[in-house]
């Protein structure tokens, strides 16, 4: 298996603009979380999914921010309008049961919002 | 879940084993010491777990006290390339729901030439 993949490895956009990161998950991995690393926060969870199902959201920051699993291959993390201080490098991360403390994650999506 | 402390920074000689410390001295029964790593501009790898007895794998070995206050990861041949950030969370584990882990500051170790 390739692991979790995820693009773009970095994105530079402008303030205001929509930004779309995706995430392939390993095959099999029920479970998929998103992540945001911050030099200041480090790593926090933003939202995890089981089964397509969206289970805690309550790490997302504000309205601008979305995720999607519309089926168990792929995720969506959308910020819409992007703002600087949503610069920041987003992790994607799958793992197999909710039982297990193992995740797998991605190379992750660098964002710089100018 | 239990917090963790770690010191900062930690230097290792290539070659050598690393022994980095994590204290939790508030884990309860049911928690499990977790390992990570992030190596730079990586995502985190799983390194090891263990609830009370030690562990050991093809990356590393894992102690932990007896009282399960503090643990130790072990790198028993580091390299240059085991230059990362090291992560030790605490976490429940049970089935049916999916408890997130919680990263801390972890402890930058550099392997020295």
């Amino acid at each position: 298996d390739a692991g979790v993949i995820q693009s773009p490895r970095h994105e530079v956009t402008e303030m205001g603009q929509e930004v779309t990161l995706r995430c392939k998950p390993i095959s099999g991995h029920d479970y998929l979380f998103w992540y945001r690393q911050t030099m200041m926060r480090g790593l926090e969870l933003l939202i995890y999914f089981n089964n397509n199902v969206p289970i805690d959201d309550s790490g997302m920051p504000e309205d601008r921010f979305s995720a999607k699993m519309p089926n168990a291959s792929f995720s969506t993390l959308k910020i819409q309008p992007s703002e600087p201080r949503d610069s920041a490098v987003y992790f994607c991360a799958s793992s197999l049961s909710a039982a297990t403390g193992e995740l797998f994650f991605g190379e992750g999506s660098r964002l710089t919002v100018l | 879940d239990a917090k963790t402390t770690q010191p900062p920074s930690m230097d290792c000689a290539e070659g050598r084993a690393a022994n980095l410390p994590c204290n939790h001295s508030t884990i309860s029964g049911n928690e499990y010491v977790y390992w990570y790593r992030q190596i730079h501009s990586q995502g985190p790898q799983y390194i090891i777990h263990g609830l009370k007895n030690n562990e050991t794998n093809e990356m590393a070995s894992l102690i932990i006290t007896e009282d399960r206050k503090s643990s130790t990861l072990i790198l028993p041949h580091a390299t240059l390339r085991d230059t990362a950030v090291y992560y030790c969370i605490v976490r429940v584990e049970f089935s049916g729901s999916a408890r997130q882990l919680t990263f801390g500051s972890g402890t930058q170790l550099t392997v020295l030439p």
